[in-house]
């Protein structure tokens, strides 16, 4: 089974600041990375996926980076709507496919 | 994308069975590859299990496997998730979704279906 580690856990910044999330694969999963956001109350959105590509609708201001075991997800300037929990997945090697722990994204 | 619209909320008591539907729109569903996740309260997201398209058969996770049973009715295009001998750590919002492959990225998603475990 492939693991993935997201950090940091809680991610406190304000408006208008940069957002740097990482996922860390326990082995390679290509470029076979997804990310989603997820709001209270609401269904998992995709944002990234192919590690690198926009889903549709998707603001520029999000972008993915990263191959094999290490991957980032950038929120170039932080928009009120953007604070949320983000959540990295594989399906590269599965069964089982899996999740990261989520990564709290929160207004300091 | 590809709409998918689930049952309502439902409450079982330990030990009961519960089916959830996710209803497939303006689509066909033996064209989709449908995979059920599911949050308990406050946690993250678990994978149970979906349609494989490449073997033609549907995956479980290990956790799962004996207790769950995902179905097509491909006469109304809507999946179904069943699982059996529930307990309280089955509560959850379960949530189903189509998986575009060859990353196996979920895209859409189902709005979620509440099934609260209580006695």
């Amino acid at each position: 089974e492939i693991v993935l580690t997201q950090s940091p856990a809680t991610l406190s910044l304000s408006p208008g600041e940069r957002a740097t999330l990482s996922c860390r694969a326990s082995q390679s999963v290509s470029d076979y990375l997804a990310w989603y956001q997820q709001k209270p109350g609401q269904a998992p959105r995709l944002l990234i996926y192919d590690a690198s590509n926009r889903a549709t609708g998707i603001p520029a201001r999000f972008s993915g980076s990263g191959s094999g075991t290490d991957f980032t997800l950038t929120i170039s300037s932080l928009e009120p709507e953007d604070f949320a929990v983000y959540y990295c997945q594989q399906g590269s090697n599965w069964p089982p496919i899996t999740f990261g722990q989520g990564t709290r994204l929160e207004i300091k | 994308q590809v709409p998918l619209v689930q049952s309502g909320a439902e409450v079982r008591k330990p030990g009961a069975s519960v089916k959830v539907s996710c209803k497939v729109s303006g689509y066909t569903l033996t064209k989709l590859s449908v995979h059920w996740v599911r949050q308990a309260p406050g946690k993250g997201l678990e994978w149970m299990g979906g349609f494989d398209p490449e073997d033609h058969e549907t995956i479980y996770a290990q956790k799962f496997q004996g207790r769950v049973t995902m179905s097509e009715d491909t006469s109304t295009d809507t999946a179904y998730m069943e699982l059996s001998s529930l307990r309280s750590e089955d509560t959850a919002v379960y949530y189903c979704a189509t998986a575009l492959w060859p990353s196996g990225r979920f895209d859409p998603w189902g709005q979620g279906t509440l099934v609260t475990v209580s006695s």
